[in-house]
């Protein structure tokens, strides 16, 4: 596709269940970043690929919170025991090389838990 | 601790007249800012970016200023244009990788 794309858009899960949310970069975008969203507030860096190796890992929370990129394009932010303070927008971002220039999100999976 | 902040959380203007959003940051290791657009349930939109070495960034009808000893910066659109009302965040980066947001400003130009 043209754009960041991920999947799925809406998850409702239940308290304590284990969660999974894709995101497929734009083509060739060696450069993939998590971020997750509140309500009011901006979007907060959780963990950053470089490759198929995590650059910086620093912003994931606690260790519920894992992320894998195996072959340097699609990746997946995983959450184990999901907790009701977890619910977010979680964003995708893509960038060419990651040098800090402008990255490209994508809609994002917004994530309740109940 | 907030390294990137927005403190006007909503702006109201006029079309047709200038918007001025604004952004202070405290890391004096950020070398790139950019700011961003975002519509209800869609992913931020880049907009513009500045590199630390330049004070000034056209595109358009958006401008974004960088004040590196006052560690502040913002962003001009004139003329305003009432498909511009949207969030706007200000983002900024020390030598590549992360992005660190600012809390993001309501931007509503009316007609």
């Amino acid at each position: 596709g043209a754009g960041v794309s991920q999947t799925p858009s809406n998850k409702v899960t239940e308290k304590g269940k284990y969660v999974e949310l894709r995101c497929d970069p734009i083509s060739g975008h060696t450069a993939l970043y998590w971020y997750r969203q509140s309500l009011g507030q901006g979007p907060e860096f959780l963990i950053y690929f470089q490759g198929t190796g995590a650059a910086d890992d620093s912003g994931l929370p606690n260790d519920r919170f894992f992320a894998v990129r195996p072959e340097g394009s699609v990746s997946t932010l995983k959450i184990q025991r999901t907790e009701r303070g977890d619910s977010a927008v979680y964003l995708c971002a893509s960038s060419p090389v990651g040098g800090g220039e402008e990255a490209f999100f994508g809609q994002g999976t917004r994530l309740t838990v109940v | 601790d907030q390294q990137v902040k927005q403190n006007s959380p909503s702006l109201s203007v006029q079309e047709g007249r200038i918007s001025i959003l604004n952004c202070d940051y405290t890391n004096s290791m950020f070398d790139y800012f950019l700011w961003y657009k975002k519509y209800p349930a869609e992913g931020p939109t880049f907009l513009i970016s500045i590199s630390s070495i330049k004070d000034k960034n056209e595109d358009g009808r958006f401008t974004v200023f960088l004040n590196k000893s006052a560690k502040h910066l913002s962003l001009h659109i004139v003329p305003s244009q009432p498909g511009d009302s949207a969030v706007y965040f200000c983002a900024a980066s020390a030598s590549g990788g992360k992005l660190i947001f600012g809390q993001g400003t309501e931007l509503s130009v009316k007609p």
